[in-house]
């Protein structure tokens, strides 16, 4: 059974510096094809994709926000980590992180429940 | 970039619904996939590939298209399919792009 789990904290203050750790089962990072990426939702908005990383250690980033992103995995804890730098009160969000294989298909076959992300002073 | 329209689409039960995706350039229809997000929920996968559904989703939703233009047809919409819809491309720089979403509300 695969499951994500986003964990960070609920209220970070402007300018600090975000970190999100995605938490995952039922498969492995290092499995050829596989990938896990972040996507955040702010409020009313639509999704937003971040950053993907493979089990290559492949790192690819939202242009707009590629100077602020960094994502990094564990695989031998199944972890998916996602830093952001200069947090703005627009960084407000759900974040998630999701599954895609390519292997599988190219989409996002499991995700996270997403974590809410507050930015405020 | 991706383009969907409407924005909003109110129907009554019944009906049917057509959301619209379009893509700034032409590509791999493969690569296209479809989600239905309700409110508080992260998104589910409805269709990939444009054209064929996920397990265990409901054959009123279907989906087509090629090129630069795909759609997602839900035939005879019931009160529960009200939700956000998105499509999603894989592929290309950056390797991951959604549409800014069509809201569907069953009235």
């Amino acid at each position: 059974q695969v499951t994500l789990r986003e964990s960070g904290p609920a209220l970070v203050k402007p300018t600090q510096t975000l970190t999100l750790t995605c938490t995952f089962s039922g498969f492995s990072l290092s499995t050829p094809g596989m990938s896990v990426s972040w996507i955040r939702q702010t409020p009313g908005k639509a999704l937003e994709w971040l950053a993907l990383i493979d089990w290559d250690d492949d790192k690819y980033y939202n242009t707009s926000l590629k100077t602020r992103l960094t994502i990094s995995k564990d695989t031998s804890r199944n972890q998916v980590v996602l830093t952001m730098t200069y947090i703005d009160p627009l960084d407000t969000a759900t974040y998630y992180c999701a599954r895609l294989g390519v292997a599988i298909g190219y989409y996002f076959d499991y995700w996270g429940q997403g974590t809410l992300v507050t930015v405020s002073s | 970039v991706l383009t969907q329209s409407p924005g909003t689409l109110s129907l009554s039960p019944g009906k049917s619904a057509s959301l619209s995706c379009r893509a700034s350039q032409t590509f791999n229809s493969g690569l296209l996939s479809w989600y239905q997000q309700k409110p508080g929920q992260a998104p589910t996968l409805l269709i990939y590939g444009a054209s064929k559904r996920a397990p265990g989703i409901p054959d009123r939703f279907s989906g087509s298209g090629s090129g630069t233009d795909f759609t997602l047809t839900i035939d005879g919409v019931e009160p529960e399919d009200s939700a956000l819809y998105y499509c999603q491309r894989y592929g290309g720089s950056p390797p991951i792009t959604f549409g800014q979403g069509t809201r569907l509300e069953i009235e």
